[in-house]
């Protein structure tokens, strides 16, 4: 099974600021399958990415995802005060990330 | 729009099985390849992937799961469902229900339910 490990645990930015996540995984994973989402307490989770780099529908152009193989990178250019949030990468039909938090500082 | 609905017991006793249903409006279950799928969240804790099924039943589970979960498709009501067993306090957590495909996502969500495993 492919463990998926992001870092870091909690990302402390004021808005405005550019945020920058990683998923490492465990192994080789194809790009085609590997997602973000953010969640927001009270919500369901939203489709950023998928396909590594692709943005979903409605998504702001400000998400952006890279990455392949073993490490990949969300980065969020200008933070707006609704991007404050746990974000997760997944690997379809297996297991999430434990989740990144992006806080107010 | 693609909408998913939960619904279920809210409260399950330790040993019991949890069972829950999700409806499915605005598709069907045999459009485009997608799954339909399973996502739990244990109160603090991050996302857990349980499960999902297409549309022909074709199930794959998560493997520390796998002896407790059933996933099942009725197509003629449009809705899948979620039985686990042998609950205990771990398995409390908000519930959710999405729609899946292996190249872009689980785009479509519902809302999520909580579920507490208490006696």
């Amino acid at each position: 099974e492919i463990v998926l490990t992001q870092s870091p645990g909690t990302l402390s930015l004021s808005p405005g600021e550019r945020a920058t996540l990683s998923c490492r995984a465990s192994q080789s994973v194809s790009s085609n399958y590997l997602a973000w989402y953010q969640h927001i307490p009270g919500q369901a989770p939203r489709l950023l990415i998928y396909g590594a780099s692709s943005r979903a529908t409605g998504i702001p152009d400000r998400f952006s995802g890279t990455g392949s193989g073993t490490d990949f990178t969300l980065t969020i250019s200008r933070l707006e005060p609704e991007d404050f949030a746990v974000y997760y990468c997944h690997q379809y039909g297996s297991s999430f990330g434990q989740g990144t938090k992006v806080e107010i500082k | 729009q693609l909408q998913l609905q939960e619904s279920g017991s809210g409260l399950v006793k330790p040993s019991q099985t949890l069972s829950l249903t999700c409806a499915v409006s605005g598709d069907s279950f045999s459009s485009g390849g997608y799954s339909w799928s399973w996502i739990r969240q244990p109160p603090g804790k991050g996302l857990e992937w349980i499960g999902h099924i297409y549309h022909r039943g074709t199930t794959y589970y998560n493997p520390s799961l796998n002896s407790r979960v059933t996933i099942s498709v009725d197509r003629s009501k449009n809705q899948f469902s979620l039985k686990l067993s042998s609950v205990t306090a771990a398995d409390t957590a908000v519930y959710y229900c999405a729609r899946g495909h292996i190249l872009t996502g689980y785009d479509y969500w519902g809302q999520g339910t909580l579920i507490t495993v208490s006696s």
